[in-house]
C-alpha cells in the first residue's frame, strides 16, 4: 500500500500559469506535510509545511490540506521557469513517529 | 542561514568496502536523520538518532548500517560491507525537535547530500 501518492509528471505549465500539485496519504493519523523542491541531482529544498486543515499562503505559494480527503497540494502561482524542479510532498506520520514520508514526486516544466 | 553539510560530496568505494558518510547537523538541532534516495526513486527514511541513540529506523536499516556521533558536531553514517545496491544518495537532515511543540521546530532541513558509487 502506498503511504504518499503524487503524479510524477511532468506537469507542463507557461510561464505565468498557476502550476498545481497534488498529492493524497493513505494514514489518516497523519499530522505535518511538508512540500519540498528537489532540482536533479540535488538535496530537497524546503518549500512549505501545513499542519491545519485549509490553506496557507507564502509568496507564490500556497499549501492546501483537507484531511477528511486526506489530500494536500501546492499551488506556485506566476510561474517561472526557474521553478521547473521536482516537488516532493512528504508526510509526517502520527506523534511518535519521527521520519518523513515521501511521494515519487511530480516534475514540473515551466516553458518561457 | 544555518544549513546543514555533508562530506564528501561523492564517494566511490569497491563492493565489500566500508565506507563513513559524515555530516554536520544545524547547530541548535536535536534530531539528525539519514535518508538514501537511489537514482529515479524517492527519498526513502533510514534512520533516526536523539540523545545520543537510535530512536527509529526502517527494514532498509540492517546490520551493515550504523549511526555515530563521534564529538559535538558531526554525524555519520557507516555501511560496514557495500554492496551494489547501496549505490545512492544519502542525504543527512536535522530538526530542532521531533514533534509538539512549535510545529514548525519539527520541520527537517536536509543537507546536500553525498553520492555513493558501489562498483
Amino acid at each position: 500500500q502506498k503511504e504518499v501518492e503524487q503524479n510524477s509528471g511532468p506537469l507542463s505549465v507557461p510561464e505565468g500559469a498557476i502550476a498545481s500539485l497534488n498529492c493524497t496519504y493513505s494514514d489518516r493519523g497523519s499530522q505535518s506535510f511538508f512540500w519540498y523542491r528537489q532540482y536533479s541531482g540535488k538535496s530537497p529544498e524546503l518549500i512549505m509545511f501545513i499542519y491545519s486543515n485549509g490553506d496557507k499562503e507564502d509568496g507564490r505559494f500556497t499549501a492546501q490540506l483537507n484531511k477528511a480527503s486526506q489530500y494536500v497540494s501546492l499551488l506556485i502561482r506566476d510561474s517561472q521557469p526557474s521553478d521547473s524542479a521536482t516537488y516532493l510532498c512528504a508526510v509526517k506520520l502520527n506523534t511518535g513517529f519521527q521520519k518523513l514520508v515521501f511521494g515519487t514526486g511530480t516534475r514540473l516544466l515551466v516553458s518561457p | 542561514e544555518p544549513e546543514v553539510t555533508q562530506t564528501p560530496s561523492h564517494q566511490v568505494t569497491q563492493m565489500g568496502q566500508e565506507v563513513i558518510l559524515r555530516c554536520v547537523p544545524i547547530s541548535n538541532h536535536l534530531y539528525f536523520y539519514w535518508y538514501r534516495q537511489i537514482l529515479g526513486q524517492k527519498v526513502e527514511f533510514l534512520v533516526s538518532f536523539y540523545n545520543n541513540e537510535i530512536s527509529e529506523k526502517s527494514e532498509i536499516f540492517d546490520d551493515q548500517f550504523s549511526v555515530e556521533r563521534p564529538d559535538g558536531s558531526n554525524f555519520t553514517l557507516k555501511i560496514r560491507s557495500t554492496k551494489l545496491e547501496d549505490s545512492a544518495m544519502y542525504f543527512c537532515a536535522s530538526s530542532q525537535r521531533s514533534s509538539g511543540g512549535h510545529l514548525s521546530s519539527d520541520t527537517q532541513y536536509f543537507g546536500p547530500g553525498t553520492r555513493l558509487t558501489v562498483l
